[in-house]
């Protein structure tokens, strides 16, 4: 399958713990982004890591790539209640179609 | 602001009653996706119009139809919508100049369709 697989399915902290979302995958990719999704809303990209970054910081999120193990992670750091979403880790192949292959997303829940 | 708009945000539709869902952007993006989305599921790519060209996922169901008259409007068409097609519908765009890799994708807040 071309699509990312994310662990954990679910997280749930305390504001102010850090959060670690992993994204696995078995193709070879042009590059990796992250999304975050609000209940009910649509999408928002946070993040894009291209194949020859190994990693990139936006803020509190720090995203890594390690092409040889296929395998990304979407750190955020001094988590908020808002940061309460679904984070998706996204393909884009090296086919070079302009589709994007999303995972199935890791549940994370920000305790105040 | 320059955005990806989406009406209705909730649309409720009889079983085989056809609906039509609409996306417009202000972005002058050229490539435009819908995506339909289940509870606790990835969003997963129906189809996309690279500039005018239409690009059909293989297990789209033929009950699924777009249209794309201008670069600013999109149009998804359900011709005879089942229980199964109840669904959160996601419209994106995304700037992808050809051989240059795909840019980020720019989402609408969705439309929510309920069959009865």
């Amino acid at each position: 399958s071309q699509q990312g697989e994310e662990d954990p399915q679910a997280l749930s902290i305390q504001e102010g713990e850090n959060a670690t979302m992993n994204c696995s995958y078995k193709t070879s990719i042009n590059n990796l982004q992250w999304y975050r999704q609000n209940s009910g809303r649509g999408l928002v990209h946070l993040i894009l890591i291209r194949s020859n970054e190994r990693e990139k910081h936006s803020g509190r999120l720090r995203v890594t790539l390690d092409t040889s193990k296929k395998s990304s992670s979407l750190l955020i750091t001094a988590s908020r209640a808002a940061d309460t979403a679904s984070y998706f880790c996204a393909l884009y192949g090296s086919g070079n179609t302009g589709k994007l292959i999303f995972g199935q997303g890791t549940t994370l829940q920000v305790k105040p | 602001d320059a955005m990806v708009i989406q009406n209705p945000r909730y649309q409720v539709t009889q079983f085989g009653k056809p609906v039509t869902l609409s996306c417009s952007q202000t972005l002058n993006h050229n490539v435009m996706y819908w995506y339909q989305q289940k509870s606790s599921q990835a969003p997963k790519l129906l189809f996309h119009y690279y500039d005018k060209d239409f690009n059909n996922e293989a297990d789209t169901p033929d009950n699924f139809q777009s249209r794309r008259p201008n670069t600013s409007f999109c149009f998804l068409d359900i011709r005879s919508p089942g229980l199964g097609d109840a669904a959160m519908y996601l419209c994106a765009t995304s700037r992808y100049p050809r051989g240059q890799g795909a840019h980020e994708q720019y989402f609408g807040p969705g439309t929510r369709l309920t069959v009865t």
